[in-house]
């Protein structure tokens, strides 16, 4: 089944770090574009990070420049969203998408609590 | 990019069509000619599922009560024919130049 899995996700205070990963199955990672989009309790999705094939290309939304970084490992079919100095206004399900949104994750949720 | 969605809400009936409009501050049409606009819908406690792409094309699996229609920076989202499962949020969504950026979403229940 083509399907992409996130984990990683918790509590954490504010100042922490966390990492998320996503894992693609029955497909091959490598032919495609990758994201992370995240939800906020009560608000609407935002787009918060792309890599293109072999991380040719890599954007961050601005709000996250400097602190997240996403990158990709294609030899384990995965890509990563490394988020650090988490602020209490990154709490959001994050989920994982490929390309233009053909496929997501479940979501991952993180929430940044003292 | 500003993606502008209306209604934000949308009371709709069973079996009547409901239709959501979505506005770009600039237009969408890239430099291949294709128009990036798509649409998503998201269920309470769900991922999104994305139901037209390209202004116009079903995702596969999509039923056909779903049509998109537009151009430019204007766009259209319409349901035939409402059924129960069609309950949650619409979001549009351009992806011509990053930041890809959705609008509000428009709640749609019975």
């Amino acid at each position: 089944e083509v399907q992409l899995v996130e984990s990683g996700g918790g509590l954490v205070q504010p100042g922490g770090s966390l990492r998320l990963s996503c894992a693609a199955f029955g497909f091959t990672l490598n032919n495609h574009w990758m994201n992370w989009v995240r939800r906020a309790p009560g608000k609407g999705l935002e787009w918060v990070a792309q890599i293109k094939e072999g991380g040719r290309e890599i954007y961050h939304l601005d709000s996250v420049k400097g602190r997240f970084a996403i990158s990709r490992d294609d030899a384990r079919n995965s890509v990563y969203l490394q988020m650090n100095s988490l602020r209490v206004e990154d709490t959001a399900v994050y989920y994982c998408a490929r390309e233009r949104g053909d496929l997501w994750g479940q979501g991952t949720l993180v929430a940044v609590s003292s | 990019v500003v993606m502008t969605q209306s209604p934000l809400s949308l009371p709709v009936t069973l079996g009547q069509p409901a239709s959501i409009f979505c506005s770009s501050s600039q237009s969408l049409v890239y430099s291949d000619g294709d128009t990036y606009l798509s649409w998503y819908h998201q269920r309470p406690g769900q991922s999104p599922r994305r139901l037209i792409h390209k202004v116009f094309n079903r995702d596969p699996g999509v039923p056909d009560r779903f049509s998109g229609s537009g151009s430019g920076t204007d766009f259209t989202l319409k349901i035939s024919r409402v059924e129960a499962e069609d309950v949650g949020v619409y979001y549009c969504m351009h992806s011509i130049n990053w930041p890809w950026t959705f609008g509000q979403g428009t709640k749609v229940d019975i």
